[in-house]
């Protein structure tokens, strides 16, 4: 099986702007998860999509957003971007009836803030 | 909130030596899954191994094991015979009924190991 794909790997843009990264989970994997990693603060949780529908939210501002589609490909958007966004993005793919739950993970999207 | 906590950000080990990560953790959850993550510099986000709370034995992979300790909420990763492969930085982390598909991670340890 192919693993969990992350598009674009790397991504610079300047403040103000907005920025869309993807997600392409596992086949057969329904939900997705999205975690912000930066120096010191570890991972970051985002937001959790299962069947196209948000179950869980993290401590984000609004600016932050996510949806997926019907073949569980997530999408999370950025807008007005800040310094402070500069992270490596992560994104993981799990079964959700697996009753260990472990998590699959991308190689991530470095985003850059200038 | 859970939440979790590793005390070591930076640990070393020679190589053929034994290692032990620390990670603590706050829940009122008695029900519940511990994880240790490893993140080489590629980046790649890896299972270690894993540890339901509900089994008192350890969790045993390779030379990886874990020291479940549930009463002190305590869940170090021992790495035997490190090998230079082996330098990553580990996650902790911890995964409850509660919280649907949400995991909570530590901050991390950098393991280096010296040849």
């Amino acid at each position: 099986k192919a693993g969990v794909t992350q598009t674009p790997r790397y991504l610079i843009k300047t403040r103000g702007q907005q920025v869309t990264l993807s997600c392409s989970p596992i086949s057969g994997h329904r939900s997705v998860s999205w975690y912000q990693q930066t120096p010191g603060q570890g991972l970051q949780f985002l937001f959790e999509y299962f069947s196209e529908t948000q179950r869980n939210k993290g401590n984000f501002p609004g600016r932050f957003s996510g949806r997926q589609f019907s073949n569980s490909r997530s999408e999370m958007n950025v807008s007005t971007l800040e310094l402070g966004d500069s992270a490596l993005y992560l994104c993981a793919s799990s079964l959700v009836a697996a009753a260990l739950g472990e998590q699959f993970f991308g190689p991530g999207t470095r985003l850059t803030v200038l | 909130a859970q939440t979790v906590t590793q005390s070591q950000p930076e640990m070393s080990v020679q190589e053929a030596e034994t290692v032990t990560l620390s990670c603590t953790y706050d829940t009122s959850e008695s029900d519940y899954y511990l994880f240790w993550y490893k993140q080489p510099p590629s980046r790649q986000m890896i299972l270690v191994i894993r540890q339901e709370a509900y089994k008192q034995q350890n969790a045993t992979e390779n030379r990886f094991s874990v020291n479940f300790q549930k009463a002190a909420k305590s869940f170090s990763l021992k790495i035997s015979d490190s090998q230079l492969g082996d330098a990553a930085m580990y996650f902790c982390a911890y995964r409850g009924p509660n919280t649907g598909n949400q995991f909570y991670f530590g901050t991390g340890t950098s393991l280096t190991v010296i040849p």
